[in-house]
């Protein structure tokens, strides 16, 4: 069966520092993958979505950045962090049109 | 509004009572789904419904889609304290390239013992 991985759960980081949030996805080949932020008491705003390994596609301007760097492996990064990237942020791989998250993480920056 | 928005943002019942949250779309769709969230954790796919359509049933949960409406209602019936989440409409747009949901802000739901 599938099942995808994220961690870590929670995370405190201080502004300007950097960011990696690892997923990866067992079961499956070549899925698509998401990376969406909810803030507090909020839905589901889509960062990134990838349909194969380096193709990454940015859905709103930011200061984060994904990449794909193998065919179940998806990363969420940031060079340096502000207040305002502080939120859950949920990694998703999709079949037939039916999505399956990760558990989150939540980013605190401070 | 936004695409896939949900109604009422907070619901307060008693258990045993059933639970309708309601959510209103913009544009065609390929689909529409409904996802639990427990409070700090990852969304759970609950039914998905395609656009053809109109009526969906799983255990304790009945879906409709009014594609002339742009509407969807999940109905829980007899509700009970396990049920207490946050609940999110998402729709694949038709025209959509690589499954990518919209999702609403959801309904988050209260059961009270």
């Amino acid at each position: 069966s599938q099942t995808i991985h994220q961690w870590p759960a929670t995370l405190v980081q201080p502004v300007g520092s950097p960011l990696s949030l690892e997923c990866t996805v067992e079961g499956t080949s070549n899925p698509n993958l998401y990376w969406y932020r909810q803030a507090a008491g909020r839905g589901l705003q889509l960062l990134f979505y990838s349909v194969g390994i380096g193709q990454i596609s940015s859905e709103v301007p930011q200061n984060l950045s994904a990449s794909r760097p193998q065919d179940r492996q998806f990363i969420l990064s940031s060079k340096k962090l502000l207040l305002s990237d502080s939120g859950f942020y949920l990694c998703a791989w999709s079949f037939r049109g039916e999505a399956f998250f990760g558990q989150g993480t939540r980013l605190t920056v401070v | 509004s936004q695409q896939g928005e949900e109604d009422p943002q907070a619901l307060s019942i008693q258990e045993g009572e059933n639970a309708t949250m309601n959510c209103s779309y913009k544009t065609s769709i390929n689909n529409l789904q409904w996802y639990r969230q427990n409070s700090g954790r990852g969304l759970v796919h609950l039914i998905l419904i395609r656009s053809n359509e109109r009526e969906k049933h799983s255990g304790r949960l009945r879906v409709t889609l009014d594609t002339s409406k742009k509407s969807s209602s999940l109905l829980i019936t007899a509700s009970r304290a396990a049920d207490t989440a946050s609940y999110f409409c998402a729709t694949l747009p038709r025209k959509s390239s690589g499954d990518k949901l919209t999702f609403g802000t959801g309904t988050r739901l209260a059961v009270r013992p």
